[in-house]
C-alpha cells in the first residue's frame, strides 16, 4: 500500500462525453503525476502537477486536463471521449517534484 | 527521440534465474526504475539505480551501465507468484523542470512449474 488513493476503480462511458478522475496524493506528498496505460503498453506520462500549477506535459491532447487543489489532491478531465481513452489510468505521487513516485491502484475507464 | 526496448515475453522455470535487459535512449536521465506489474493492477517499485553497477535486494538485483544505456533485472530462485510484467522506466528530469518517467512496454515474465 503506498497510501495513494483513486476513484473510481472502474468507468464505463461513452463516445463524446466527458470524465473526471481523482486522486488523493500521500500524506506530505506536494507532487501528482498522471499516466495512460493501454492495454499491452508501459504507463505514458499524462502530465505532472506541483504546489498546484502544472510542471509538464506529455504528448497528450487539450482535451486532457488537470487540476491540483491546496490538498494537493488532483483531477484529470478528459472531454470528448473516444475509444482509444479506454485505459488504465494510473496517479503517482511523490514527496517533491524530484523525488520518487508512488503509485496509485489507477482508474480503468472503458469508453464505448 | 526517447526509446527504451525491453523483451515482450519471457518464461522460465520456478526455482530459476532470469535476467530481464533493458537499453534506453532518453533525451535526459535522472535514474532508473524497475517495477512489477500483476494484471490489472499498479506498478510497484521494485529498484532504483542512478550510478553505473549492481544494487541487490533480496532475490532482486538490478544493474546499470549509463554510458551503454542498459540496464538489467535479475531475479533469483524464481517463485510462482513472480509472473508478472516487468517495467523499465527512465526518470527524464527535461532539464530539471519535469520530474516524469518514461516508461517500456513491460516484459510479461511466466513462471512455469
Amino acid at each position: 500500500e503506498t497510501g495513494v488513493t483513486q476513484s473510481p476503480t472502474h468507468l464505463i462511458k461513452t463516445r463524446g462525453q466527458q470524465v473526471t478522475l481523482r486522486c488523493s496524493s500521500q500524506s506530505g506528498h506536494n507532487t501528482v503525476s498522471w499516466y495512460q496505460q493501454a492495454l499491452g503498453q508501459g504507463p505514458q506520462f499524462i502530465f505532472q502537477y506541483y504546489r498546484e500549477e502544472e510542471n509538464g506535459r506529455g504528448n497528450f491532447p487539450p482535451r486532457f486536463s488537470g487540476l491540483q487543489f491546496p490538498n494537493y489532491s488532483s483531477e484529470l478531465n478528459v472531454n470528448a471521449l473516444e475509444l482509444d481513452d479506454s485505459a488504465l489510468y494510473l496517479c503517482a505521487s511523490s514527496p517533491n517534484r524530484d523525488s520518487w513516485q508512488f503509485f496509485g491502484p489507477g482508474t480503468r475507464l472503458t469508453v464505448l | 527521440g526517447q526509446n527504451i526496448d525491453q523483451p515482450t515475453e519471457m518464461t522460465a522455470t520456478e526455482g530459476a534465474i532470469v535476467q530481464i535487459n533493458c537499453t534506453y535512449q532518453t533525451s535526459g536521465f535522472n535514474g532508473l526504475f524497475w517495477y512489477q506489474q500483476h494484471a490489472g493492477e499498479a506498478p510497484t517499485f521494485l529498484s532504483y539505480n542512478v550510478l553505473d553497477g549492481l544494487e541487490e535486494k533480496g532475490r532482486f538485483s538490478s544493474f546499470l551501465s549509463r554510458s551503454k544505456g542498459y540496464s538489467y533485472l535479475l531475479l533469483k530462485e524464481l517463485q510462482m507468484k513472480d509472473s508478472a510484467s516487468y517495467l523499465c522506466a527512465v526518470r527524464d528530469d527535461d532539464g530539471g523542470a519535469t520530474n516524469k518517467l518514461i516508461f517500456g512496454t513491460g516484459t510479461l515474465l511466466a513462471v512455469q512449474p
